[in-house]
């Protein structure tokens, strides 16, 4: 089962300008993950926060957590062709035994356009 | 290092053969996993493992075998390959404890005729 959704679906920008994606979750959670895939690759890691964390940066990448609503956001600001990729949230649900099992949206595709 | 490394990165099976997907990892990871991509979909967890001797079902194991034998290495077995299971399939790792982020392959990319 998908716990994680994310919305939009697909994204399209131009470079320059910022690309922001929204991810909606089910259960409680130890923590969300965000992570990219190029085509044809395999997923990388950017950033991890965890439940009792409201906010989080990372270069071009800021996160925000709100667990009141099971939701978070990605920021990608002054995106670059580069940036076109498939973007997927992961919640690791707040379970003794379920480290690592992460649950997967479906992601979002964004297209940056020089 | 060369972080997870998946073998083959593309294969076509016929209906009924089996076949078996290495995924070898070089950080010294403990615990495991096997996910599959199909389109549209995010990932979903096939089996995964906490260390050598020990794995479980995930969310979609039906068609699918794994053992783990050494830290470094996870295979996992199709054994009787069914056109379902045309897919992407992802080997990932990561370090004991809470909070730790994944590592993964580059991916199968896996045919049923």
């Amino acid at each position: 089962s998908q716990q994680g959704e994310e919305d939009p679906q697909a994204l399209s920008i131009q470079e320059g300008e910022n690309a922001t994606m929204n991810c909606s979750y089910k259960t409680s959670i130890n923590n969300l993950q965000w992570y990219r895939q190029n085509s044809g690759r395999g997923l990388v890691h950017l950033i991890l926060i965890r439940s009792n964390e409201r906010e989080k940066h990372s270069g071009r990448l800021r996160v925000t957590l709100d667990t009141s609503k099971k939701s978070s956001s990605l920021l990608i600001t002054a995106s670059r062709a580069a940036d076109t990729a498939s973007y997927f949230c992961a919640t690791d649900p707040h379970s003794t035994d379920s480290w690592g099992k992460l649950q997967f949206g479906a992601g979002t595709q964004v297209v940056v356009t020089p | 290092n060369a972080g997870v490394t998946q073998t083959p990165k593309f294969q076509v099976l016929k209906t009924g053969q089996s076949m078996t997907l290495q995924c070898a990892q070089d950080m010294n990871h403990e615990y495991m996993s096997w996910y599959r991509q199909d389109p549209g979909m995010g990932l979903r967890l096939i089996h995964y493992s906490v260390g050598a001797g020990i794995t479980d079902q995930g969310e979609v194991p039906n068609g699918y075998n794994v053992s783990r034998s050494t830290t470094e290495d996870f295979p996992l077995r199709l054994l009787s390959a069914a056109p379902s299971q045309t897919s992407v399939y992802f080997c990932a790792s990561t370090s004991a404890g809470s909070n730790q982020p994944q590592h993964f392959g580059d991916g199968t990319r896996l045919s049923i005729l």
